[in-house]
This record gives structure tokens, sequence and C-alpha cells, in this order.
């Protein structure tokens, strides 16, 4: 079956720490993005690639970083920099302009 | 810049009523428009979407919705709740060569006996 895999579905990261979300794709999609999701604000867009070894800042891209060295695969490091990383972290995919995008499950991330 | 809004962050009925979702947009050129809908600790899945071609649009699981460009609006409606439609809804807008999409805050809806 295709789809987008996320892993882990829940991370727990000590403050100070650098941790990576995995996002894989097996639906040959060219473009991958990644959502942060907090209640009552809908979607926020952190970064998003429309090739390979290409990507750009979303509307919330501060303390966040990608790479997208393979179609496939589009990992999310969250650094030390974002003081406030507690959240739920969607990945998604789209084969084209104006196309819908298909999800992954989503990483739930805590702070503790 | 085109921006969506979702009319009423909670939104409850009686099982086997009317679901009415309300989403405007704004967008400086012809858009294109989905509803998601996402259960507790999912991804989103696609209900429906419009572009440009049928002015009502049918989706799953009984859900449509019809897109009125002088009233800028995309609103979801189901004739009759289920209990299995509880769950947050979400609407979405893109535009032709853009390819990202502007999502609207959600709307939760509760469906009760």
């Amino acid at each position: 079956d295709g789809g987008i895999t996320q892993s882990p579905k829940y991370l727990f990261r000590k403050e100070g720490q650098n941790v990576t979300l995995s996002c894989e794709q097996n639906l040959n999609h060219d473009a991958m993005y990644w959502y942060r999701q907090d209640p009552g604000q809908g979607l926020r867009l952190i970064y998003y690639s429309q090739i390979v070894n290409d990507f750009q800042k979303g509307d919330i891209a501060e303390g966040y970083s990608v790479s997208r060295e393979k179609k496939e695969s589009f990992p999310l490091t969250v650094t030390s920099a974002q003081k406030n990383p507690t959240a739920f972290y969607l990945c998604a995919s789209t084969s084209g302009t104006n196309t819908e995008a298909f999800f992954g499950q989503g990483t739930r991330l805590t702070v503790v | 810049a085109q921006s969506v809004t979702q009319l009423g962050s909670h939104v409850s009925v009686s099982e086997g009523a009317l679901v009415l979702l309300r989403c405007n947009y704004s967008s400086s050129v012809p858009p294109y428009l989905f509803w998601y809908v996402q259960y507790p600790n999912q991804g989103l899945q696609l209900l429906l979407k419009y572009t440009s071609a049928a002015t009502l649009v049918k989706g799953i699981n009984g859900f449509e919705a019809e897109f009125k460009k002088s009233e800028t609006s995309f609103h979801l409606t189901k004739p009759s709740a289920h209990m299995s439609d509880a769950a947050e809804y979400f609407c979405a807008v893109s535009t032709r060569g853009y390819n990202k999409l502007i999502f609207g805050a959600g709307t939760r809806l509760a469906v009760h006996p």
C-alpha cells in the first residue's frame, strides 16, 4: 500500500536536545511538507520541498531544520532553538500543483 | 495572499440532524478548495475537493460542499449526522501553480444521541 509513514508516533525530548522526526513516502510524490498543529490554531507550515535537494521555509521555520536528500524522505529536526516544541507534527506530500495532500499519521512531540 | 476562515471552532448537532460547517476563503485568483477530516491523534484524510469543475462537489461519507464565488464560500454539509462523524474538520485553499495548502483553524464537530 502506498502512503506516508511518520515515526515515531510519540517522542519525548529533554530541554536543550535536538530531535529528528522521520517522514517517508512511497507515493512517488515530488513535493513534501511539514506542518505543526496546536489546539485551535489549525496547521501551520514549517518547511516544504518541491524537489530533491531543495526546500523552502514556511511560516514558522525558526528552530527547525530539514533535508531532502532522497525523493522519498523528508526528515525534520527540532533544534534546541525551538522554544516551544511541544506539538503534533504532520508530514504531507503532493504529486503536483493544486492536488490534494496526503498525510502521515503524525508524531506527537512532548518536552519533558 | 490566500487565507481561509472557518466560522465556529466547535459545532454540536444531534444524530440525524443536518451538519453545516462553514468555510470562507480569500484569494485574488481562482482557488482550489479542499475539506479534510481528522480523528484524534491521526493524520488528515481528504473528504472532497473543488478544482474548477462542478460547483457542487460530493465527497466521501455522504459529505458535500458547494463553491459559491459570489460569497467566497465553500461550506461543508451532510444531510444526516452520524456518531462516527465526530471529528475535526479543516478547510484548505490553494491556487493554480501554487503548491502550498493554506488551512483554516478547524471546526470540531460533536454529535450527540
